[in-house]
């Protein structure tokens, strides 16, 4: 069962427009959600988490419990974050599930 | 350098033939996993290890067979009994005090011939 939704797979802007990757779960329980990002060339990493409240190269996402999302923003988008964007998924202890994926692609 | 490390990065395999994928890790880490990406479909769990001598099947186990002997090694079998391998494969760790944190390896891309 899928258990999270990236409705888009691809998404292009603008560099200095604002973004948002759409990120849905299903879960009952009290969701541990993350979004982690790929580079090109590099190893997937953890952008962040919503349990940290954090804000990460201008990242932000806020768990929606009410709609069971988890959306990533960012006011202005730079080139550098052209990348592939993954939103996950931690419940029953380890066991992790991810998106699709989102390829954002920033142009100049 | 620590971290995880995957080897082959590039694997061809005949049909019919078991492949095994190794996995390794430094970081001291409790937790290790196996996620196959495919385009278009993501990440998908295949199995996933909590502790030594202890795993659970993910998503998509059928036609995949893993270990756990030692904290630091986590290798994937991949079956002839695998109805499409052809696949690029991530393996992951994380531990406590890192929570939800993965740290994944490059990768492994298996063709089948």
């Amino acid at each position: 069962a899928q258990r999270v939704t990236q409705p888009e797979k691809l998404l292009s802007v603008f560099k200095g427009a604002p973004v948002e990757l759409k990120c849905n779960y299903s879960y009952s329980g009290s969701p541990e959600l993350f979004w982690y990002v790929q580079y090109s060339r590099q190893r997937l990493q953890l952008l962040l988490r919503h349990i940290s409240r954090e804000s990460i190269k201008g990242f932000t996402a806020d768990l929606n419990k009410g709609e069971t999302s988890f959306h990533l923003k960012k006011p202005f988008a730079q080139e550098e974050d052209s990348a592939m964007y993954y939103c996950a998924l931690s419940y029953n202890n380890n066991d992790m599930r991810f998106g699709a994926g989102t390829r954002l692609t920033v142009k100049p | 350098d620590g971290g995880i490390t995957q080897s082959p990065k590039y694997l061809f395999r005949k049909e019919g033939q078991n492949v095994t994928l190794s996995c390794e890790q430094n970081l001291n880490h409790d937790a290790m996993y196996w996620y196959r990406q495919d385009p278009g479909q993501g990440l998908r769990l295949i199995y996933y290890s909590q502790i030594v001598n202890d795993f659970q099947k993910g998503d998509i186990a059928e036609g995949y067979s893993v270990s756990r002997e030692k904290k630091e090694s986590f290798p994937l079998t991949v079956t002839s009994a695998q109805k499409n391998p052809t696949a690029f494969y991530l393996c992951a760790s994380s531990g406590q005090g890192h929570t939800g944190e993965l740290f994944f390896g490059e990768g492994s891309r298996l063709t089948v011939l």
